[in-house]
């Protein structure tokens, strides 16, 4: 079936770029998303990416997709400590258009 | 900005009771879906819901989870006999139709099964 991985933390200073790397298996997937998570909270949508564009940016996040290796990441630019959050990649798959998702990335922003 | 919501926040129950867990998707969304999160793994695909039947489930909902939209607003998802591994943050999200169709979640709900 399918699968997504991530890497599970990530530690940047406040100010630098982060990149929050993503593999997935599903080479049908037509819609790739970003979600992210606060402590307690619900998935926030962040941005999306079809699958027949290799990159969208909005605002400070930018999004990279390479279909042939199926790799997505997302950067963010001048990251915040607004940022350290639990980063999800997901693919949307089946007949539903379910998400199934990465493990999560925990983004640690350091002061 | 419409927002999915989820009721109750917080849920304990006992093993072996019922428990109903409540969403209020988002009001011009057609599709439904509940997604569950075990404390430390992924987020994972329990059901989705359209046209008040069930479109598509995945192999952890057997016959003991069950899905309603009992009125125009909420979707309900219904655990027959709580197991202790039921214990998971749940989270119910909707979406429009159309080719892009981004799915909204909700808060969700701990639940939490002694």
């Amino acid at each position: 079936g399918e699968d997504v991985e991530q890497s599970l933390f990530l530690s940047v200073r406040e100010g630098d770029s982060s990149v929050i790397n993503c593999t997935y298996t599903d080479s049908s997937s037509t819609y790739l998303y970003w979600y992210k998570q606060e402590p307690g909270a619900g998935l926030q949508l962040l941005t999306y990416i079809f699958s027949n564009m290799d990159m969208k940016q909005d605002q400070r996040l930018t999004v990279l997709l390479n279909k042939k290796d199926k790799h997505l990441s997302l950067r963010i630019a001048d990251t915040q400590t607004g940022d350290s959050a639990i980063y999800f990649c997901a693919e949307r798959s089946g007949s539903a258009r379910q998400l199934t998702f990465g493990s999560g990335t925990q983004l640690t922003v350091l002061p | 900005e419409p927002e999915v919501t989820q009721t109750p926040s917080h849920q304990v129950t006992q093993m072996g009771q019922e428990v109903i867990l409540r969403c209020v998707p988002i009001s011009n969304h057609l599709y439904f879906y509940w997604y569950r999160q075990i404390l430390g793994q992924k987020v994972e695909f329990l059901v989705s819901f359209y046209n008040n039947e069930i479109s598509e489930k995945s192999e952890i909902f057997d016959d003991q989870f069950s899905v309603e939209r009992p009125d125009g607003s909420n979707f309900t998802l219904k655990i027959r006999s709580t197991k202790l591994e039921d214990s998971a943050m749940y989270f119910c999200a909707s979406r429009t139709t159309g080719r892009r169709g981004e799915q909204y979640f909700g808060p969700g709900t701990r639940l939490t099964v002694t």
